[in-house]
């Protein structure tokens, strides 16, 4: 059964105040990992696409690198716009996906 | 390019009754999901079609079922109604032809149940 675990649960931080988010994942055969933003009362909205580790994609303040175990959504000098919920998610064999429960990241101005 | 619409938006409804919802995909797009989200439980899948055929369904009871059209549209049906069913209902498309690839939500419809 694949599983995901994010870190952590929710995030505090000051406007410029660079930090990580961390997705750790179990799967039997990776065929993508997904990272989503989600605002209130919205559905997710789609960031990057993983599939092999090594692999790193950008994305204005946002950066997402996948290793064979985890995957980490660095996030460089945010602002009080980048507030939400940033939705980790992993496809195995099945054409599903399955989510972790999410970070709730909260910018200060 | 429009993307995923759902619709309705709310819906209030009482125990027992059962409840439509409908979900328009992206433009070429043939594969439909469905995610059930609840503060609890975070989001669940629920069942995956393509071309009119379920290709992959979860861990849900019977009362939840679905469907989809020729034009790739899709809509789920959940028949007597619990409190339990109340959540945000996701629609997500995705081209359907491998698998691993991105899956694009629209807005959700709101269900509530009293």
């Amino acid at each position: 059964e694949d599983q995901v675990t994010q870190s952590p649960e929710a995030l505090r931080l000051q406007e410029g105040e660079s930090s990580s988010l961390n997705c750790s994942y179990t799967v039997s055969g990776l065929r993508g990992l997904f990272w989503y933003r989600q605002d209130p009362g919205k559905g997710p909205e789609f960031l990057f696409t993983l599939y092999s580790a090594g692999e790193e994609k950008e994305k204005e303040r946002l950066k997402a690198t996948l290793t064979k175990k985890e995957s980490f959504l660095h996030i460089t000098a945010p602002k009080p716009e980048d507030s939400a919920t940033y939705l980790c998610a992993v496809s195995g064999s099945a054409r599903q996906l399955t989510f972790g429960s999410g970070t709730q990241l909260t910018v200060l101005p | 390019k429009a993307g995923v619409t759902q619709t309705p938006r709310y819906l209030i409804k009482t125990r027992g009754q059962q409840v439509t919802l409908s979900c328009s995909p992206i433009s070429g797009h043939r594969s439909v999901s469905w995610y059930q989200q609840t503060p609890g439980q975070g989001l669940q899948f629920l069942f995956e079609y393509f071309s009119e055929t379920q290709r992959n369904k979860g861990n849900f009871p019977g009362r939840f079922s679905g469907r989809q059209f020729s034009n790739s549209r899709s809509e789920m049906n959940v028949s007597t109604l619990e409190l339990g069913d109340s959540a945000l209902y996701l629609c997500a498309s995705s081209q359907g032809t491998g698998i691993g690839e991105t899956q694009y939500f629209g807005p959700g419809t709101r269900l509530l149940v009293l």
